[in-house]
């Protein structure tokens, strides 16, 4: 069946250090890749995806690549800011086959920006 | 106004109590679903629908009871809580033509 492994945190940093937070997965064919957001208090948000092999979602300064030869979709940021402490979610989805429908989540990684 | 809304957003209960939770939407989106998230455990499928007529299980629906009233509403019952019930619980939907899901600000139940 398919599964997630992310990093398990939690990860401390301080402001304007450089993010990374490892996922890796497995599962047949094509998934699509997600991350999502868990600001305290909130629901999770769609961060970015990758929908095929070699590519690269972005948004609000994050990026993840889409890497199939090593099965991962590593998030990355340059400069993280305060407001960017949260849990992070990294996710995959069968795109055909009738389980498009089916998210399957890693464990979730806990950061937390200092000033 | 949130797309996605679930009430309460806050619950303390006794064992043995009857709970309902509800989400409604207004995204339009025909599929929706039920997952609770445990510390260290990331997040659990509980149900999903397809559509109003159309309700399935997920991963861990033992104790769990569903309604889709509508296309737009779709509840959540714990006909007997029991304390290992105790967690966040999260609506999300989805549109069928794309597999990414958007969630409501979650409901945290506490059975005491």
């Amino acid at each position: 069946g398919n599964s997630v492994t992310q990093m398990e945190g939690p990860v401390t940093l301080s402001e304007e250090a450089f993010l990374t937070i490892n996922c890796t997965y497995t599962a047949t064919g094509y998934p699509s890749l997600f991350w999502y957001v868990q600001y305290p208090g909130e629901g999770l948000q769609l961060l970015l995806k990758a929908t095929k092999a070699d590519d690269k979602g972005s948004n609000k300064g994050f990026e993840a690549t889409y890497r199939k030869e090593t099965t991962s979709f590593h998030l990355e940021k340059g400069s993280v800011q305060v407001s960017d402490s949260a849990v992070y979610f990294c996710a995959l989805s069968q795109n055909s086959g009738g389980s498009n429908y089916k998210l399957t989540f890693g464990k979730g990684t806990l950061l937390t920006v200092n000033p | 106004d949130a797309d996605v809304t679930q009430t309460p957003r806050n619950r303390i209960t006794k064992t043995g109590k009857r709970i309902m939770l509800e989400c409604s939407q207004t995204k339009g989106h025909d599929r929706m679903y039920w997952y609770r998230q445990d510390p260290g455990l990331g997040l659990r499928l509980i149900y999903y629908s397809f559509d109003v007529k159309d309700i399935n299980k997920g991963e861990i629906s033992d104790g769990y009871s569903v309604s889709r009233q509508a296309q737009a509403k779709f509840s959540l019952s714990l006909e007997s809580a029991i304390p290992n019930q105790t967690a966040l619980y999260f609506c999300a939907t989805s549109d069928s033509r794309y597999n990414e899901q958007f969630f409501g600000p979650g409901t945290r139940l506490t059975v005491l």
